[in-house]
């Protein structure tokens, strides 16, 4: 049983566009939402998180995007640049931390030049 | 660099073996998460200690076993491997709170150690 759903799996675009990556959750006791970014022979590294309390969160070119009544939240990328190219999990827990965390499957991201 | 170690990094063996793999956490962690990645399932979660004392459980085959020791390093046992627990292995630590609170901080994860079962 997948408790969290990410989309798409994959996602192409040109250096200066817009991703975006979209999850939706089913457990309303999730509280705390992060996103984490893999690059190929590195493990995850944490990019971004928010919590329920605010519907927006900017870091940069990064944008999480909350809606708490269609329990779904998105990671905006701006400008995506080449480098941006990695794979993006999404993520949710019930502790409001990282305890027990649970990850959506991933969007690999490749950022034409 | 995330600061927390995993050895090995490839692994090989075959099915029916055991193996052991090994994590140093960031300096001052003292929390360490266990985390599975296979192309079907994504990053599952398996366990975590703090402290040396276990504190969550996951997705945790009973074939499967961690510790973590005075350290803080920690060690994850897999026995009697079938060639479905292929995968990448990760570590990561955090700086917990203590019991009872919430909120551990933000996971560091190991470059992880890659088991193939042949």
């Amino acid at each position: 049983q997948q408790q969290v759903k990410q989309s798409p799996q994959s996602l192409i675009v040109q250096k200066g566009g817009i991703s975006i990556i979209n999850c939706a959750y089913e457990n309303t006791a999730f509280d705390y939402f992060p996103w984490y970014q893999q690059f190929p022979g590195k493990g995850p590294a944490l990019l971004i998180a928010i919590r329920p309390d605010v519907s927006e969160k900017k870091e940069g070119r990064f944008t999480i995007s909350f809606n708490k009544s269609a329990k779904q939240f998105s990671l905006h990328i701006m400008d995506s640049q080449p480098g941006d190219s990695a794979t993006y999990f999404c993520a949710a827990s019930t502790q409001g931390g990282s305890e027990k965390l649970v990850f959506g499957k991933g969007t690999k991201l490749t950022v034409n030049p | 660099d995330s600061g927390v170690t995993q050895t090995p990094k490839h692994l090989i063996t075959a099915t029916g073996q055991r193996v052991t793999l090994r994590c140093s956490p960031r300096s001052g962690d003292l929390s360490v998460y266990w985390y599975q990645q296979s192309l079907d399932q994504g990053l599952q979660f398996l366990i975590q200690y703090y402290n040396g004392e276990e504190r969550a459980k996951g997705n945790i085959l009973e074939r499967f076993s961690a510790q973590q020791f005075p350290d803080l390093h920690s060690e994850l046992n897999l026995s009697s491997l079938e060639l479905g627990d292929s995968a990448l292995y990760f570590c990561a630590s955090s700086v917990a709170r203590a019991s009872g609170g919430r909120g551990d901080g933000e996971l560091f994860f190991g470059e992880g150690s890659r088991l193939t079962v042949l």
